[in-house]
C-alpha cells in the first residue's frame, strides 16, 4: 500500500486558517486521497477525500498538488473543537480498506 | 453516529471467556470493518466484510473472528479472551471507495 507522510503535531491559534499537510509521494492513479480526524475519546469521523481536483465541503477542503505528490487539507477558521488527531490515508479503488497511520495531533490554541 | 450503532458500549471480561461484540447498521451499506485501537499502534483493521457471508481478514485477524449472516449486522467474535485483547474496538460501515466511512463510538473491552 503506498504511504503517506505527515508531521507528528502541529499548533494554531484560535480562528485562523489551518493547513495540515500531508506527503504521498508513490501515489497510484487509482488511489483517492481521503481524510478523517478523531476528537479525543471518539471514533474517527470522515472529513474530506479527493482524487485529482480540489474539494470543498462544510468542514473543510482538500487542495491537491497537480502531481498528486501531495495534498493539504485546510480548515477555514480553527476553533477549539478542531483540536484532533488528523489522518491522510490513500484508498485504492477496488482495495476497499483504509490503513491509519499516526497521523497530525493538532492543538488549538485559545 | 445515527447510522451504526455498536453494542455494548463497555465490557469486563475474564481471560478464556468468549466475547462478541455487536455492530448493526441501518445504512444497507455493502461494507462493515471491525479495527482495534491500542496506545502506540493507532487504529488498525481486524477483519471485515463486503457483504452477506463474505468476509476477510485483515492485519491482527489472529484470535478474531467474525459473521456477517445479515446485512445490518457484523459480529466480531473472540473465541477465548486474552489480556492483549484489551482494547477499544471500533466498527465502521461503508457504501464504497469514493465514499467515506462512518465509524461507530466503539467498545471498550476489559480482559482481566
Amino acid at each position: 500500500d503506498a504511504k503517506t507522510t505527515q508531521p507528528n503535531s502541529m499548533e494554531s491559534n484560535e480562528e485562523e486558517p489551518v493547513h495540515l499537510p500531508c506527503n504521498h509521494s508513490t501515489i497510484s492513479g487509482t488511489d483517492y486521497i481521503h481524510w478523517y480526524r478523531q476528537l479525543p475519546s471518539q471514533g474517527p469521523e470522515y472529513v474530506i477525500h479527493g482524487l485529482t481536483s480540489n474539494v470543498n465541503n462544510r468542514m473543510a477542503s482538500l487542495a491537491i498538488a497537480e502531481d498528486r505528490k501531495s495534498s493539504t487539507l485546510i480548515l477555514h477558521r480553527a476553533t477549539l473543537r478542531d483540536a484532533a488527531v488528523y489522518y491522510c490515508i490513500l484508498f485504492n479503488f477496488g482495495n476497499e480498506k483504509l490503513t491509519f497511520g499516526t497521523g497530525t495531533r493538532l492543538t488549538i490554541i485559545p | 453516529d445515527a447510522g451504526i450503532t455498536q453494542s455494548p458500549r463497555h465490557k469486563v471480561t475474564e481471560t478464556g471467556t468468549p466475547v462478541t461484540l455487536r455492530c448493526h447498521q441501518t445504512e444497507n451499506h455493502r461494507y462493515m470493518y471491525w479495527y482495534r485501537q491500542d496506545p502506540g499502534h493507532g487504529l488498525r483493521l481486524i477483519h471485515y466484510s463486503y457483504g452477506v457471508k463474505d468476509t476477510d481478514k485483515g492485519e491482527v485477524s489472529d484470535g478474531y473472528s467474525v459473521s456477517r449472516s445479515k446485512t445490518e449486522d457484523f459480529l466480531l467474535t473472540l473465541e477465548s479472551a486474552t489480556s492483549s485483547q484489551t482494547s477499544v474496538y471500533f466498527c465502521a460501515i461503508s457504501p464504497g471507495t469514493v465514499y467515506g466511512y462512518t465509524f461507530g463510538s466503539g467498545t471498550r473491552l476489559t480482559v482481566v
